[in-house]
């Protein structure tokens, strides 16, 4: 157990909709990044926030979005769902208190969403 | 930018055989390497990191890796496998640095059999 959450494990919906995924990072970790597994992209980067705060953009869609709050869980919006949105998607976390440079980061269980 | 390369999809191997896993990896600037490992329905987990010092560096479950800079490489071994084992294996980089993302080869999964 790598001590990251995310909620919920599985989700079904349709096209055209919109969801919200959860991830609670380890307990002291400031950072959390997103990222994205699907049979044809393979593990791809999505988002990096640190203290609640965009630090880095990957490739993601203008569809999804993040925020990481104040008790520094984040969650990951996807809207206008389409059916290459299918994907397990994870969190990740690592440490991040100023002056300290931690680059180890520990993956959550992902959530595995199918647009049907 | 970095890139990873793991040239094999696959690797079949017998149970209690050695085993390697190929990792190549591009970056004009100095980088961090891990190999993590995905068991089937379930999320990533760290085997092993290289982040300086000793090039040989072991992991959990009896995996080690070596790290060769002029070869931009870092395989993955186990001298004996289990059935346990057969799993999706992940090499990933990050450029030093801290809070850099992690780019992930295409995967490598081992298939271990009786």
């Amino acid at each position: 157990d790598s001590g990251v959450t995310q909620t919920p494990k599985h989700l079904i919906t349709a096209t055209g909709q919109r969801v919200t995924l959860r991830c609670s990072p380890r307990s002291g970790d400031l950072s959390v990044y997103w990222y994205q597994q699907s049979l044809d992209q393979g593990l791809q980067f999505l988002i990096h926030y640190y203290n609640g705060e965009e630090r880095a953009k990957g490739n993601i869609l203008e569809r999804f979005s993040a925020q990481q709050f104040p008790d520094l869980h984040s969650e990951l919006n996807l809207s206008s769902l389409e059916l290459g949105d299918s994907a397990l998607y994870f969190c990740a976390s690592s440490v991040g208190i100023s002056g300290v440079i931690q680059e180890t980061q520990y993956f959550g269980p992902g959530t595995r969403l199918l647009v049907l | 930018a970095q890139s990873v390369t793991q040239l094999d999809s696959q690797v079949p191997v017998f149970e209690e055989a050695p085993v390697e896993l190929r990792c190549n990896y591009s970056s004009s600037v100095s980088v961090y390497l891990f190999w993590y490992v995905q068991y089937p329905n379930q999320g990533l987990q760290l085997l092993l990191k290289y982040l300086s010092g000793s090039t040989l560096v072991k992991g959990i479950n009896g995996f080690e890796a070596e790290f060769n800079k002029s070869q931009t490489s870092f395989h993955l071994r186990k001298p004996s496998v289990h059935i346990s084992d057969t799993a999706e294996y992940f090499c990933a980089v990050t450029r030093m640095g801290g809070f850099q993302k992690l780019v992930f080869g295409t995967g490598t999964r081992l298939l271990v059999s009786p």
